[in-house]
């Protein structure tokens, strides 16, 4: 069965710093993507970003911006310029694309960013 | 606007009642899911349905039950069976097939037992 884990419980980071949040994944399938959502205090999950995982560029969304490496089952999300706004709750998720008709999603337990003015 | 919109917000039940938690999309999706959220958890996944009038049991459908009449509804009811159910929840649908394989969440209902 396909695991997520995120080992970081809270991040912190100044304003207009940077910081990288982790998340590795364990799985057998070679086909498959993978998100961040981001959980601010309203408790609305918002999608931040998504790879897909034959696709070796990674993915970029503005100031977000991914470290995908397929081989050590590692992605995590890179948060430049780091703002007030972005401090939340950050889920890490994965979604086979192997399986016809297997939609689940498997979530990490998350990592708090806090950003500091 | 095209959203998913789950009602109540806070919801509050005795002991031994069901309830049942709305969730409702006007996004022409076809898969819809359940999910709990506990303190310090992820999310895990109760029910999930991937078309109209089927649905499939998640890790922790035990004391829940759901139905799927229809393509924009996917009610869940949490049943005096479910010894905690104090948690949020959260509604999500997600497009089924081709480039759609992002959920999109509903803002969540805060249930809480007296």
């Amino acid at each position: 069965a396909q695991t997520v884990t995120q080992s970081q419980p809270e991040m912190s980071v100044q304003e207009a710093e940077t910081v990288t949040l982790s998340c590795t994944y364990d799985t057998s399938e070679s086909d498959y993507y993978l998100f961040w959502y981001k959980q601010p205090p309203s408790r609305q999950m918002i999608l931040v970003i998504r790879q897909e995982a034959y696709k070796q560029q990674n993915a970029t969304e503005n100031r977000f911006s991914v470290n995908f490496q397929k081989a050590a089952k590692s992605f995590s999300l890179k948060i430049s310029d780091s703002q007030l706004g972005d401090a939340a709750m950050y889920f890490c998720a994965y979604r086979s694309a192997e399986s016809w008709g297997t939609y689940k999603y498997i979530f990490g337990t998350g990592t708090r960013l806090k950003v500091l003015a | 606007d095209g959203g998913i919109t789950q009602s109540p917000k806070y919801l509050f039940r005795k002991e031994g009642q069901n309830v049942t938690l709305s969730c409702e999309q006007n996004l022409n999706h076809d898969a819809m899911y359940w999910y709990r959220q506990d303190p310090g958890q992820g999310l895990r996944l109760i029910y999930y349905s991937q078309i109209v009038n089927d649905f499939q049991k998640g890790d922790i459908a035990e004391g829940y039950s759901v139905s799927r009449e229809k393509k924009e509804s996917f009610p869940l009811t949490v049943t005096s069976a479910q010894k905690n159910p104090t948690a949020f929840y959260l509604c999500a649908s997600m497009e089924w097939g081709g480039a759609g394989d992002t959920q999109y969440f509903g803002p969540g209902t805060r249930l809480t037992v007296l």
